[in-house]
């Protein structure tokens, strides 16, 4: 079984400041990580999806991630956040085998910018 | 396309009542899934499905059903309402095939805000 931690259940950080979204994951096959968001009162959104190839992955809005397999993280950063990214963040995994393409989510990260 | 979409948007249940929660999803997506999201505890998987007539067990299936008769519908009954199923939830799907475009990717409904008192 896989599992997923974030790291900082919030994340005030002040207008086009560079943040960054920290996430581990634990598992004993190879998975899949992907980064979701979810803005107020709304469903979530890919933000962005590693499978393979370049650990370095990126995303819509600016965003990206970058899969560390010997820490088995995969943090999200933006050099430059805006207000409009105010929302919150979750990092899923999946295993890479065939299945149910069943996701397990961390608790989220709600990040709050501030003017 | 429509995508994901749920019904009712919000809805208040008395304890011991019942409802049915619907999703439907207009990609002809095999894979579907039902989610709770409780605040600061992410999303957990209810129940899911890998085609119409195919059903199972998530983590906290406990107090509901689904069933799948159709490819784009996936409804979750609540039998026996409870205080601890004040939740929102989530449903979602996915091509599950890959060569598509969207292969991996999970699309979400807007969710149904349920308040059991």
């Amino acid at each position: 079984a896989q599992s997923v931690t974030q790291l900082d259940s919030q994340v005030p950080v002040f207008e086009e400041a560079p943040v960054e979204l920290r996430c581990n994951y634990s598992s004993s096959v190879s998975v899949y990580l992907f980064w979701y968001v979810q803005y107020p009162n709304q469903g979530l959104q890919l933000l962005l999806k590693y499978l393979s190839g370049s650990t370095l992955v990126k995303g819509i809005n600016g965003f990206e991630a970058e899969f560390n397999k010997s820490q088995t993280s995969f943090h999200l950063r933006k050099p430059s956040v805006h207000i409009s990214d105010t929302a919150e963040y979750f990092c899923a995994v999946r295993t890479s085998g065939a299945g149910s393409y069943q996701l397990t989510f961390g608790k989220g990260t709600k990040l709050s910018v501030i003017p | 396309n429509a995508g994901v979409t749920q019904t009712p948007k919000f809805r208040i249940l008395k304890i011991g009542q019942s409802m049915t929660l619907q999703c439907t999803q207009d990609m002809n997506h095999n894979y579907m899934y039902w989610y709770r999201q409780d605040p600061g505890m992410g999303l957990k998987l209810i129940y899911y499905s890998v085609g119409a007539g195919i059903t199972d067990k998530g983590e906290v299936p406990n107090g509901y059903n689904v069933s799948r008769s159709t490819t784009e519908d996936f409804p979750l009954r609540l039998e026996l309402a409870a205080p601890s199923q004040t939740s929102v939830y989530f449903c979602a799907s996915t091509t599950g095939t890959s060569g598509k475009r969207y292969y991996n990717e999970q699309f979400f409904g807007p969710g149904t805000r349920l308040t059991v008192l």
